[in-house]
């Protein structure tokens, strides 16, 4: 596709379900990245990835919160026994290498968490 | 360690009035600036960027400049319109630290006709 993509663009879910989210970066791209907005706040950085290593996993904020990605692509984050505090809308972008590069953004998942 | 702090908002302008949103930063080491804007309902997109000191950043008839002695990277534009409505977001990043960026709080933008 033209964009980053990210599936489902809203979730509601139950306390304590799991939920997994989806991105599709640019084709090409081999940097993707997770964030956290919260409502009244800014971007929250939550991991990175480098084709499928992610260097840094210093920002999840618990270990309920995973993420992997195969194939150089497609990326999914995954949060355990959700809570009410992770009620937040996930953005995900893309980059091209390692250099410093724009980063291109999905319209973002919004998650409730009831 | 590394940080953005942009002002708090929401402003709210009238057509044709000047804007600034300002911006300051710390960082370990040598980072490069942006700004990036979320229009209503749509994705974050890259408005403008400043890699080095001195430098300076344009686009749409935004503007930016890269301060390193005063650490900052204010947004400007001389005469908003109704379409510059949106929140805008200051952001760094410094090099070969595995290219995380680090976000504002936002700042939301309303242009009144």
């Amino acid at each position: 596709g033209a964009g980053v993509s990210q599936s489902p663009s809203n979730k509601v879910t139950e306390k304590g379900k799991d939920v997994e989210l989806r991105c599709d970066p640019i084709s090409g791209h081999t940097a993707l990245y997770w964030y956290r907005q919260s409502l009244g706040q800014g971007l929250e950085f939550l991991i990175y990835f480098q084709g499928n290593s992610a260097p840094d996993k210093s920002g999840l904020p618990s270990d309920r919160f995973s993420a992997e990605r195969t194939g150089g692509s497609v990326s999914t984050l995954t949060i355990q026994r959700t809570q009410q505090e992770d009620s937040a809308v996930y953005l995900c972008a893309s980059s091209w290498g390692q250099e410093i590069n724009e980063q291109f953004f999905g319209p973002g998942t919004r998650l409730t968490v009831l | 360690g590394n940080s953005v702090t942009q002002m708090e908002g929401p402003v709210t302008l009238s057509e044709e009035a000047f804007l600034t949103i300002n911006c300051t930063y710390t960082a370990t080491g040598y980072p490069s600036l942006f700004w990036y804007v979320q229009y209503p309902g749509e994705g974050l997109q890259l408005l403008l960027k400043a890699t080095k000191a001195d430098d300076k950043g344009s686009n749409k008839g935004f503007e930016a400049t890269y301060r390193k002695e005063t650490t900052s990277f204010h947004l400007e534009k001389g005469s908003v319109q109704v379409s510059d409505s949106a929140v805008y977001f200051c952001a760094l990043v410094v090099p070969n630290t595995g290219n995380q960026f680090y976000f504002g709080t936002g700042t939301s933008l309303t242009v009144i006709p």
